[in-house]
């Protein structure tokens, strides 16, 4: 059972516009989500966080937020630049257990000119 | 400071051979572990180490077994390689470890594996 959902496989956005990714998580003790950003034949390197206890968190161009109730959050970049252009991985981890991270199928977004 | 990482970077077996994977990190963390990514499965965990000494099993430890041989280096053994562990395997660490604080995890750049 999934318990991190990416279900967009692909986004495609223009250079400049808003890129969205989103993720829904079924887990209510999840309490810190994050976002890791990866390249091509590279490692995952993480991008941004937000706690359980806010519901926004910006960095930059990369903005998070997250609807408890809804149990989704979603990552804004603004402006979206081609080299954003990257497979983009979700991630949650339980208060119970805080070693374990439960990451998300990935989003491949392609930022073009 | 090399962060995470991992020997071999391509490695190609016949099933039933054996190897282990090679994991490094040099920013004194205590936490480490090895992850495998496939086609539209994300990255799950497959075993874990909280600190020197203990390791636990993550989500698909079947087929594995790890050691946590100092505080810097976690191996990762596949004692008969079969064609269903065909992956891409990153190894990871963070400073989070029992009754810790909030951390991400840094990963290495990845082995990637094909069991013929």
């Amino acid at each position: 059972d999934q318990q991190v959902k990416q279900n967009s496989p692909s986004l495609s956005v223009q250079e400049g516009r808003i890129s969205i990714l989103n993720c829904d998580y079924t887990n209510s003790m999840f309490d810190y989500f994050l976002w890791y950003k990866k390249y091509p034949a590279e490692g995952p390197t993480f991008l941004i966080s937000i706690s359980s206890i806010k519901d926004k968190n910006e960095d930059g161009r990369f903005t998070v937020f997250l609807n408890k109730s809804a149990k989704h959050l979603s990552l804004h970049i603004v402006p979206s630049q081609p080299g954003d252009s990257a497979v983009y991985f979700c991630a949650a981890r339980a208060a119970y257990n805080t070693d374990k991270l439960i990451f998300g199928t990935g989003t491949r977004l392609q930022v073009f000119p | 400071n090399a962060g995470v990482t991992q020997t071999p970077k391509f490695q190609v077996l016949k099933t039933g051979q054996s190897m282990t994977l090679q994991c490094a990190q040099d920013m004194n963390h205590n936490s480490m572990y090895w992850y495998r990514q496939d086609p539209g499965m994300g990255l799950r965990l497959i075993y874990y180490s909280a600190s020197e000494g203990t390791t636990d099993k993550g989500e698909v430890p079947n087929g594995y077994n790890v050691s946590r041989l100092n505080k810097r280096e976690f191996s990762l053994r596949l004692e008969s390689a079969a064609p269903s562990q065909t992956s891409v395997y990153f190894c990871a660490s963070s400073s989070l470890g029992f009754g810790g604080n909030t951390d991400t995890q840094y990963f290495g750049p990845g082995t990637r594996l094909t069991v013929l």
